[in-house]
């Protein structure tokens, strides 16, 4: 079975500063990896995923992500965090065994605080 | 473009008392959806998928059940609440149907539901 690993619970970066939010997965197969971001009281925003192809993927809000094969992790990363970057992010792996349906298996979360 | 409404945004309710939460998609056709439950702690459990009209597909054996009556529409629903069932409710929908695709999930705004 497929699953994500988000070894911090919290990460706390000041404005300006680079930020990376870890994730580490672990698939019997090829890995479709997705990252979101959530807002107090809100649904789930897609960020970006990677399936194939070059090993940084760039989404949304000036967020990128590393995959890193042998290393099992796809990290979050921007170069100039900012204050309304402050939210739960997750990191979620495709799940094959829905017979092909893609449902997702979810990482439990990183809230993450930048700070003024 | 598409979009997911969820309602109702907060509801309490008593435990025994039965639940309606429902869920529609605009803007695109034939979608997979879903049912996910986030605790306070803040993962997310996936409840139920769906693949078509009327074809659901339980994850978690537990009172709660789902429904797809139209191919846009989402039901969840129980007939008696129980004090476990309070969380952050969020329907999703996804692009692909048939298996194979990996195209994201997207989220509603969620239901924030208190069983007192």
């Amino acid at each position: 079975a497929q699953s994500v690993a988000q070894p911090e619970d919290q990460v706390n970066v000041a404005e300006g500063n680079p930020l990376t939010v870890k994730c580490t997965y672990s698939v019997s197969g090829n890995p479709y990896l997705f990252w979101y971001v959530q807002y107090p009281n809100r649904g789930l925003q897609f960020l970006l995923k990677y399936i194939t192809g070059d090993n940084l993927v760039k989404g949304s809000y000036g967020f990128e992500a590393e995959f890193n094969k042998s290393q099992t992790s796809f990290h979050l990363k921007k170069p100039s965090a900012l204050v309304s970057d402050s939210a739960l992010y997750f990191c979620a792996v495709r799940d094959s065994s829905s017979g092909g349906y893609s449902t997702l298996t979810f990482g439990k979360g990183t809230m993450l605080l930048v700070s003024p | 473009s598409q979009t997911i409404h969820q309602w109702p945004a907060t509801l309490v309710q008593p435990v025994g008392s039965p639940l309606s939460l429902e869920c529609t998609v605009e803007g695109t056709s034939n979608p997979n959806l879903y049912w996910y439950r986030q605790a306070a702690g803040r993962g997310l459990q996936l409840l139920f998928y769906s693949v078509g009209i009327g074809q659901i597909s339980s994850e978690v054996p537990q009172n709660l059940s789902a429904s797809r009556p139209q191919d846009r529409q989402f039901i969840l629903s129980s007939k008696k609440l129980l004090l476990s069932d309070s969380g952050f409710y969020l329907c999703a929908w996804s692009r692909d149907r048939g298996g194979g695709s990996n195209q994201p999930q997207h989220f509603g705004d969620g239901t924030r539901l208190s069983i007192l």
